[in-house]
């Protein structure tokens, strides 16, 4: 069975500070793992994505998450937030070549503080 | 990545009246289209997966009568929300992916509002 944590429901950090997104995971086989952003009422954004190569992903808009088996983690991490990073963002983890499942993380709720 | 173009963005009915969403994926087949339900504030709930030519597996607790979906190509997928109730007002969103994928793309989702 698989299933995502995040860990926190709001996080809130000043601009221009960094952020830090927790994501843990469990899976019976090996996922693939995803962070998705949504703004207010808009679909989803692929922000980057785990697919079984380099453990360290680089996504758009300086975001990247860091894949750590031992753990069972996927932080979601960006050096300095800016006021447009304020939105929802969903870890996700996919079993698709195995199970035909896509398990969504209730969420984290980014403030950005002025 | 691969476009998964999602219809109507919006719309609004009456309660009692049936909807139709379309999804489509635009450049590459989908043997797998999976349907989601937000609502205010949460994380997306997966309704049922179906894949392409059989009949959709629903997720417990969503009744298959009410929320009917047909997959009957490798590039449409159809989610028609039967005698809808203003219950039933919701953002839906379609994802779709190919067997040999591990990424399922999303659609932009539909916002349905029963009055």
């Amino acid at each position: 069975a698989q299933s995502v944590t995040q860990l926190d429901s709001h996080v809130s950090v000043s601009e221009g500070t960094p952020v830090l997104l927790r994501c843990n995971y469990s899976s019976s086989y090996s996922p693939s793992l995803f962070w998705y952003v949504q703004h207010p009422n808009k679909g989803l954004q692929l922000l980057l994505k785990y697919t079984s190569a380099a453990t360290l992903v680089k996504g758009i808009n300086g975001f990247e998450a860091e894949f750590k088996k031992s753990e069972t983690s996927f932080h979601l991490t960006k050096p300095s937030a800016h006021m447009s990073d304020a939105a929802e963002y969903f870890c996700v983890v996919s079993v698709l070549n195995r199970d035909d499942k896509i398990i969504f993380g209730k969420g984290t709720r980014l403030h950005i503080l002025p | 990545g691969a476009v998964v173009s999602q219809h109507p963005s919006w719309v609004i009915c009456k309660s009692g009246t049936s909807v139709k969403i379309e999804c489509r994926s635009l450049d590459f087949q989908a043997t797998t289209m999976f349907w989601y339900r937000q609502f205010p504030k949460q994380s997306l709930m997966l309704m049922a997966t179906s894949n392409e030519g059989s009949k959709a597996t629903y997720e417990q607790g969503v009744e298959k009568d009410k929320f009917l979906i047909n997959h009957a190509s490798l590039t449409l997928s159809t989610l028609t929300v039967t005698s809808a109730h203003p219950e039933d007002s919701s953002f839906y969103i379609c994802s779709a992916s190919h067997r040999t994928n591990t990424e399922a793309f999303f659609g932009q989702g539909t916002r349905l509002t029963v009055v």
